[in-house]
């Protein structure tokens, strides 16, 4: 079993309808969930970070961890054809300390309709 | 505006022809990263300086290595490139410590691909 598993879809929805990615991981270790976005031929920029569990919100993103479950969630709402991108969900260990490798999903590849 | 710049962009090489990638911040974080991507799959983390400490991934091939001069920048040397080393090479850095640390700020990467 991979540590981190993301179905890579592709997801194609219209304009205006709410999405949801998500990532199921294995390493009960995980404290640290990041979900990266990456547009064709970019390099992943960060769209939202959450320490332990619980949910965050930010515009119309909302991430959302259950770490009982191991499953973490990206929510968009009100999906725009700008968001049509790749969504990498990321996660890491305890440390506080560089170097501890962030563990990346495949990637989950969204294509938004107007 | 404080940034990761990776050159070239793209990069084309005959099989078993060196090639170095360059990597600069201006972010001024201590930690460089080194990550390859294969279409369709995962970023896979190759290396990372800690300011001049190498840490080398075990399963990273010794065809790979890396070099760090000073603060701002970063090489990727592929002293042999094979046909399965075409990727995407990222550059990422990052701050040493705290909350910080985990998050990764990555550069555009470079496209390599081997004939």
């Amino acid at each position: 079993q991979k540590e981190v598993e993301q179905d890579p879809g592709p997801l194609s929805v219209p304009e205006g309808a709410i999405v949801s990615l998500n990532c199921t991981y294995s390493n009960s270790a995980f404290q640290y969930f990041m979900w990266y976005r990456q547009y064709s031929r970019k390099g992943p920029e960060l769209l939202m970070y959450t320490y332990s569990s619980g949910n965050k919100e930010d515009g119309r993103f909302t991430a959302q961890v259950d770490k009982s479950s191991k499953y973490i969630s990206l929510f968009i709402r009100d999906s725009q054809p700008s968001d049509s991108a790749t969504y990498l969900c990321a996660m890491s260990g305890g440390s506080r300390q560089a170097g501890t490798a962030l563990i990346f999903g495949k990637g989950t590849t969204l294509s938004v309709s107007s | 505006d404080a940034m990761v710049i990776q050159n070239p962009r793209y990069q084309v090489t005959q099989f078993g022809k060196p090639v170095t990638l360059s990597c600069s911040q201006t972010l001024n974080h201590n930690v460089m990263y080194w990550y390859q991507q294969k279409s369709s799959q995962a970023p896979k983390l190759l290396f990372h300086y800690y300011d001049k400490d190498f840490n080398n991934e075990a399963d990273t091939p010794d065809n790979f290595q890396s070099r760090r001069p000073n603060t701002s920048f970063c090489f990727l040397d592929i002293r042999s490139p094979g046909l399965g080393d075409a990727a995407m090479y990222l550059c990422a850095t990052g701050m040493g410590e705290g909350l910080g640390a985990n998050v990764l700020t990555f550069g555009a990467g470079s496209r390599l691909t081997v004939l």
